[in-house]
């Protein structure tokens, strides 16, 4: 069965520290991968995606993720974490093995906290 | 260009009412899709419908149901409320047809059910 996980549920880091969200998926064929950001009482917003390709992949707000295949991981990554940082990350996998669709699933979250 | 928006924003509903939400998704996109948040569950999916068709279902009861029209606005419904479908239900369009799961959110519509 297709999961995600997210082995830290809450995480806080100094700004200006560098950060790293770890993911760890499972799911039969290539995975197509994703990180959102939840501030309070929004939506969530794409920060980057993985497809194929190359397997580093940049987002926006000068994030960046690593895929794995042998690892089976997608951790995000920031050199230098800012104030505005502090929200509730999301890994996902998207569902496309059984044809075309839009459903992801979604790890279970890390909050980020930055001290400042 | 306009995001995803849905409406009513916040609502309140007792057990055993229903409700309806709406969602317009962003001018072109034809994939709808929406998700459960709750504390304890996280990110659930629970339908997607893509050129009025749903194409894909979550593990929901039947009284969780939605629809498409021709302008590619959606709208979900729920009957016969239970106090644990309060949560915040997140509505996502999408442009490419062929599925990739790259999805553009709106803000949500939070439900509490007394």
């Amino acid at each position: 069965a297709q999961s995600v996980t997210q082995p830290d549920i809450h995480i806080t880091v100094s700004e200006g520290a560098s950060l790293e969200l770890r993911c760890n998926y499972s799911y039969g064929a290539t995975p197509y991968l994703f990180w959102y950001v939840q501030s309070p009482g929004q939506g969530l917003q794409l920060l980057l995606k993985y497809f194929s390709g190359d397997t580093l992949v940049q987002g926006i707000k000068g994030f960046e993720a690593e895929f794995k295949r042998s690892q089976s991981s997608f951790n995000l990554r920031k050199p230098s974490v800012h104030w505005s940082d502090a929200a509730e990350y999301f890994c996902a996998v998207g569902v496309h093995s059984s044809g075309a669709t839009n459903k992801l699933i979604f790890g279970t979250g890390t909050l980020l906290a930055v001290q400042p | 260009k306009a995001g995803v928006t849905q409406t009513p924003r916040y609502l309140i509903k007792t057990r055993g009412q229903q409700v309806t939400l709406s969602c317009s998704p962003i001018s072109g996109h034809r994939s709808v899709s929406w998700y459960q948040q709750t504390p304890g569950q996280g990110l659930q999916f629970l339908f997607e419908y893509f050129s009025e068709t749903q194409r894909n279902k979550g593990n929901f009861p039947g009284r969780f149901s939605g629809r498409q029209f021709s302008n590619s606005r959606s709208e979900m419904n729920v009957s016969t409320l239970e106090l644990g479908d309060s949560a915040l239900y997140l509505c996502a369009s999408s442009l490419a047809g062929v599925g990739t799961g790259e999805l553009f959110f709106g803000e949500g519509s939070r439900l509490t059910v007394l």
